[in-house]
């Protein structure tokens, strides 16, 4: 069965530093989203992605955040300067369809640690 | 805006027990509501997704149903097996289709 498969499993970074967050989406799917989850906190959405361009994006998603599609198979999240509260699970998702009857498939995530 | 809270929190069931969870959110103007499990340190698995025209969905030992009008759906688990135990987690999506979770319900079934 098809899945989202994200890299690294597991990041560690000093504060300030630039992280790459890696997805490959289900191949045929068109919406790829960016999640996070701080430990013990709920899951919450950071930016939803269509057609090359963002479509929608919640506060968390500043400045210091952006994401792209470099080719057919990868979507990635960057943090340009990482602060100690962007340690959290990261995890990537995508859907055929938005909204409606369209479900989103979770990939295993990337738990992100800032020191 | 979309507040989302499930009750209980967290529930230790022994095997067999046929169980409930909760879900309710303030704003009803929903597209869809969807609940997932989630293992520990592991994504999300889609578990059911009920579209706002729908009353509820089936899926094995799984039914959720959905009551749009006073913002609650509930996630019926029958005959809990040791494998069930995960946190459950509700989502809504609304607006803009943005899903909005809650905090989700851990559960534990113990042999």
């Amino acid at each position: 069965e098809p899945e989202v498969t994200q890299t690294p499993s597991h990041q560690v970074t000093q504060m300030g530093q630039e992280v790459i967050l890696r997805c490959v989406p289900i191949s045929n799917h068109l919406y790829f989203y960016w999640y996070r989850q701080i430990l013990g906190q709920k899951v919450e959405f950071l930016v939803s992605f269509y057609n090359n361009e963002i479509s929608e994006k919640s506060e968390i998603f500043d400045d210091q955040f952006s994401v792209e599609r470099p080719d057919g198979s990868n979507f990635t999240l960057k943090i340009r300067s990482t602060k100690l509260e962007d340690s959290a699970m990261y995890f990537c998702a995508s859907s055929e369809g938005s909204g409606g009857a369209w479900t989103q498939y979770f990939g295993p995530g990337t738990r992100l640690l800032v020191l | 805006k979309q507040e989302v809270t499930q009750i209980p929190a967290a529930l230790s069931v022994p095997e067999g027990e046929n169980l409930v969870l909760n879900c309710s959110f303030t704003d009803s103007a929903i597209y869809n509501l969807q609940w997932f499990r989630q293992d520990p340190g592991k994504g999300l698995t889609s578990l059911l997704l009920i579209q706002s025209s729908q009353r509820e969905q089936t899926s094995g030992r799984l039914n959720a149903s959905l009551d749009k009008s006073s913002g609650r759906s509930t996630l019926y688990i029958a005959a809990s097996q040791p494998g069930d135990s995960a946190t459950y987690l509700c989502a809504v999506e609304g607006g803009s289709y943005i899903p909005t979770f809650g905090r989700g319900t851990s559960l534990i079934v113990h042999p």
